[in-house]
């Protein structure tokens, strides 16, 4: 069975400059999420989708960040404009429905951004 | 407020030694618990959980967990180390809010040593 996949694994961007990540979930799982991950720091959720509904992004900030999964399956991660604050490993991850609940997601391999 | 705690950023351990990973947790009611593992380069990966029963619970690559409700803590641990047990840590609570998300630790970096 096919993981999570997500590209680009590394990115190098300026400040102010934008940039988008791409997560295509295992097939079947319909609750997608988006985390980030700070070097020293646990995951941080940004955002939640059921389907191709929000779930939750309390935690997304919207000023600069965008999220979508428009047919339910594979989903896009943007930011713009970058702030070098923004330097972390962006982590897809997927589940079955209720997987809160199981407690058992399946991460993807990250995507590393750089701002400088 | 709901938190969890790992309290050593670095736990080193010879090869062949027992290991012990912290996590102490602070939520009400009955938790459920988790630990995963991240090696280098690689997304996290799920190892076992405690939702109810036994407080030993055991998981992948020999791993097992103690839940112990009165000192709020749930362990991780593994009899025989492995240098291949190298990898970070993480111990994760279901939060309380309405969708359950995972809180997570800031992780632990465990080094096992040949």
């Amino acid at each position: 069975e096919a993981g999570v996949a997500q590209s680009p694994r590394y990115k190098i961007i300026e400040k102010r400059q934008s940039v988008a990540f791409w997560c295509n979930p295992i097939s079947g799982h319909a609750t997608l999420y988006w985390y980030q991950q700070i070097l020293g720091q646990g995951p941080k959720l940004l955002i939640q989708f059921q389907n191709n509904g929000v779930v939750d992004d309390s935690q997304l900030p919207k000023d600069r960040f965008s999220a979508e999964r428009l047919k339910g399956v594979d989903s896009t991660l943007k930011i713009q404009p970058a702030k070098l604050e923004d330097s972390a490993v962006y982590l897809c991850a997927s589940s079955l429905v209720g997987g809160q609940n199981t407690g058992e997601l399946f991460f993807g391999e990250g995507s590393r951004l750089t701002v400088l | 407020a709901q938190s969890v705690a790992q309290p050593e950023d670095q736990v080193n351990v010879a090869e062949g030694n027992p290991l012990t990973v912290k996590c102490t947790y602070s939520v009400s009611g009955n938790p459920y618990l988790f630990w995963y593992v991240q090696y280098p380069n690689r997304g996290l990966q799920f190892l076992l959980k405690y939702i109810t029963g036994d407080n030993l619970v055991k998981g992948s690559y020999g791993f097992e967990a103690e839940f112990n409700k009165s000192q709020t803590s749930f362990h991780l641990k593994k009899p025989s180390a492995l240098v291949s047990d190298s990898a970070l840590y993480f111990c994760a609570v279901r939060g309380l809010d309405s969708n359950y998300q995972l809180i997570w630790g800031a992780g632990t970096k465990l080094i096992i040593k040949p």
